[in-house]
């Protein structure tokens, strides 16, 4: 069965930094592109990075380019999403999810997400 | 990047069928075959519903239905149920090499 569990959320004051972390369990990790997702209290999904599978390709929203960095654990099947210069905006639940991906000769695309945590949240306030 | 546009609100009455919109640009929805859709009920975490525009993953019910045509996608849910109450929403990838998710609707059983 594929497990998700993100932990390292919290209460953060604004400029302060936090690193997220999802355990994955139940399928090969290092064969998955993965994925962070948020949610900001009663909003709306919004997808905030990607990481290819060997952890040599991110890509991340406008939004946190410069701030957030996602990376990987493949050995200790890890996700990371190191969150710094917070801003209140990204107060949010984060979800790590397990992203199905193809790739031609030249580029590979993100077809969808197929698994999903139940999210850690990250409260960014003074 | 703006969100992919849905309704914010839809509803039905248990037995109906109905069916939510999500609109892109060439960029994006009208670009590419990889739209999917997730369920989210309240507290909880999204169900893959929907993939590559209209295919199911096992054990998603087959009231469960996408198609697109240009930049639209839509997800019909026929039958409906009381349990299929909760917020919907779309993406899909897009241009930049990333993912691009749709506002969220919420549907409501009457």
């Amino acid at each position: 069965e594929v497990q998700l569990v993100e932990s390292g959320g919290g209460l953060v004051q604004p400029g302060g930094s936090l690193r997220l972390s999802c355990a994955a369990s139940g399928f090969s990790f290092r064969g998955f592109w993965m994925t962070w997702v948020r949610q900001a209290p009663g909003k709306g999904l919004e997808w905030v990075a990607n990481i290819e599978e060997d952890g040599n390709e991110e890509y991340y929203v406008d939004s946190v380019k410069g701030r957030f960095t996602i990376s990987r654990d493949n050995a200790k099947n890890l996700l990371y999403l190191q969150i710094n210069s917070l801003r209140a905006e990204d107060s949010a639940v984060y979800y790590c999810a397990r992203g199905r991906a193809s790739c031609s000769a030249t580029s590979c695309y993100t077809r969808y997400i197929d698994y999903w945590g139940l999210g850690t949240l990250v409260t960014v306030s003074s | 990047q703006s969100a992919l546009t849905q309704p914010a609100s839809v509803s039905g009455s248990p037995g109906q069928s109905i069916t939510i919109s999500c609109t892109g640009t060439s960029s994006d929805v009208g670009g590419y075959n990889y739209v999917s859709w997730y369920q989210q009920h309240p507290g909880q975490g999204p169900k893959l519903m929907i993939y590559d525009v209209s295919d199911r993953p096992s054990g998603v019910s087959n009231r469960f239905s996408g198609s697109k045509s240009g930049n639209t996608a839509s997800l019909t849910i026929s039958g409906l149920q009381a349990e299929d109450e909760a917020d919907y929403y779309c993406t899909s990838y897009t241009t930049s090499s990333t993912l691009l998710f749709g506002g969220g609707t919420k549907l409501t059983v009457l």
